[in-house]
């Protein structure tokens, strides 16, 4: 099973809002990852979470607040969103750090 | 500084021919190379990866890549294509000792009946 799950599907939120995203993961993979699309464009790293532990901020705002609460779960913790932030946001997991990334399907965020 | 050249941003190819995408990098050590495919509106599902070894890997769908040091590329290949393969397909390149993916700018392909 090379499953990333990611939840919600679709998320529509105001600029005072507070949201999370949430990702899962059940192969036994201990890095996790956090990227951002924007339409047309690559994905672009934010975060990555090594055993638990952050272990990379891609200098990403203080608006997005990554969580690893355990080794299946990851979250994002959104608030004070702009519009600019309106992206897929994805999800991605490997065996430790370095190794292949599997992804999930995704979160289509919109910020009003 | 590390980097990934997709020189066709849309291709369009008959469903039954051939096909090959173009990925260039660039990168000063021994690289990490993968290739993944996105449908619309979907994550990006791995199609093949390159870390060492044999030059030419075959991956899922019927799709291979050949590595070429020399050239500094990796393209991807598929000998018959179908109408379902129509998507954006990103190649990437793994750096550092936390394997941080660097993506080319994508290539949509469209296929016609």
């Amino acid at each position: 099973d090379t499953e990333v799950t990611q939840t919600p599907k679709h998320l529509v939120m105001g600029m005072t809002n507070k949201k999370s995203l949430k990702c899962e993961q059940h192969m036994g993979h201990r890095a996790m990852y956090w990227y951002k699309q924007k339409a047309k464009k690559p994905p672009e790293l934010m975060f990555v979470y090594s055993y638990e532990k952050l272990s990379i901020n891609e200098s990403v705002p203080s608006r997005f607040s990554p969580e690893c609460p355990n080794s299946s779960l990851l979250n994002l913790h959104l608030h004070a969103l702009q519009p600019e932030d309106s992206a897929l946001y994805l999800c991605a997991s490997s065996q430790v750090q370095g190794e292949t990334q599997y992804f999930g399907p995704g979160t289509r965020l919109l910020v009003l | 500084a590390q980097s990934v050249t997709q020189p066709d941003i849309h291709i369009t190819v008959s469903e039954g021919a051939s096909l090959e995408l173009r990925c260039n990098y660039s990168y000063g050590a021994t690289p990490y190379l993968f290739w993944y495919v996105q449908s619309p509106g979907q994550g990006l599902q791995l199609l093949l990866k390159y870390f060492s070894g044999d030059t030419l890997v075959q991956g899922i769908k019927g799709f291979e890549a050949e590595f070429k040091r020399s050239q500094s590329s990796f393209n991807l290949r598929k000998p018959s294509v179908h109408w379902s393969d129509a998507a954006e397909y990103f190649c990437a390149v793994g750096v550092g000792g936390y394997n941080k993916l660097i993506f080319g700018a994508g290539t949509r392909l469209a296929v016609h009946p």
